[in-house]
């Protein structure tokens, strides 16, 4: 299985509310990725977890807030979030090398929009 | 600091005539380079990998890249375009923590 899903696929929520989005993967990954992608733009790179720890927070506001629960699982919880963090968010994964070796497995990703 | 330059933001390409999406990358040790493609509102599929070795790579859908050190280039390419190939493609480099610097990326248009 060389797949990594996401659910759900399409979410609408409004300023107040508290969702969740999920990312699963069973190839054995250590390394799991949040990706946030705005219309016509590169993917940017929100959270790394590797081994279930988290690695690398890019700056990201409070209001995203991810989850490792086990090496196969990684949320991401929303909350209070704004108009403009309507997006598609990707999640990916990799074996979990250190030294830039790594190729990261994407899920098709959720399109997030705020209302 | 790492970085990638896609040059191109869109390119249109006849069905059947040949194709090649340039990258240029910034970096100080040997790169680890990536070419992604994606489909709208869909995730990214990796078309194929450069980390050492041949500097020639043979990736999936008949796409292949040459890596260029002393041009810091890696330029992809397809003989014969398909309809099915338009599409956005990222060229990226990875970091010592296996973080992906992508390049803006390079919408591909296929006319018929």
């Amino acid at each position: 299985d060389t797949e990594v899903t996401q659910t759900p696929k399409h979410l609408v929520m409004g300023m107040t509310n508290k969702k969740s989005l999920k990312c699963e993967q069973h190839m054995g990954h250590r390394a799991m990725y949040w990706y946030k992608q705005k219309a016509k733009k590169p993917p940017e790179l929100m959270f790394v977890y590797s081994y279930e720890k988290l690695s690398i927070n890019e700056s990201v506001p409070s209001r995203f807030s991810p989850e490792c629960p086990n090496s196969s699982l990684l949320n991401l919880h929303l909350h209070a979030l704004q108009p403009e963090d309507s997006a598609l968010y990707l999640c990916a994964s990799s074996q979990g090398e250190r030294g830039g070796s790594d190729e990261q497995f994407f899920g098709p990703g959720t399109r997030l929009t705020v209302l | 600091a790492q970085s990638v330059t896609q040059p191109d933001i869109h390119i249109t390409v006849s069905e059947g005539a040949s194709l090649e999406l340039r990258c240029n990358y910034s970096y100080g040790a040997t790169p680890y380079l990536f070419w992604y493609v994606q489909s709208p509102g869909q995730g990214l599929q990796l078309l194929l990998k450069y980390f050492s070795g041949d500097t020639l790579v043979q990736g999936i859908k008949g796409f292949e890249a040459e890596f260029k050190r002393s041009q810091s280039s890696f330029n992809l390419r397809k003989p014969s375009v398909h309809w099915s190939d338009a599409a956005e493609y990222f060229c990226a480099v990875v970091s010592g923590y296996s973080t992906l610097t992508f390049g803006k990326g390079t919408m591909l248009l296929v006319s018929p």
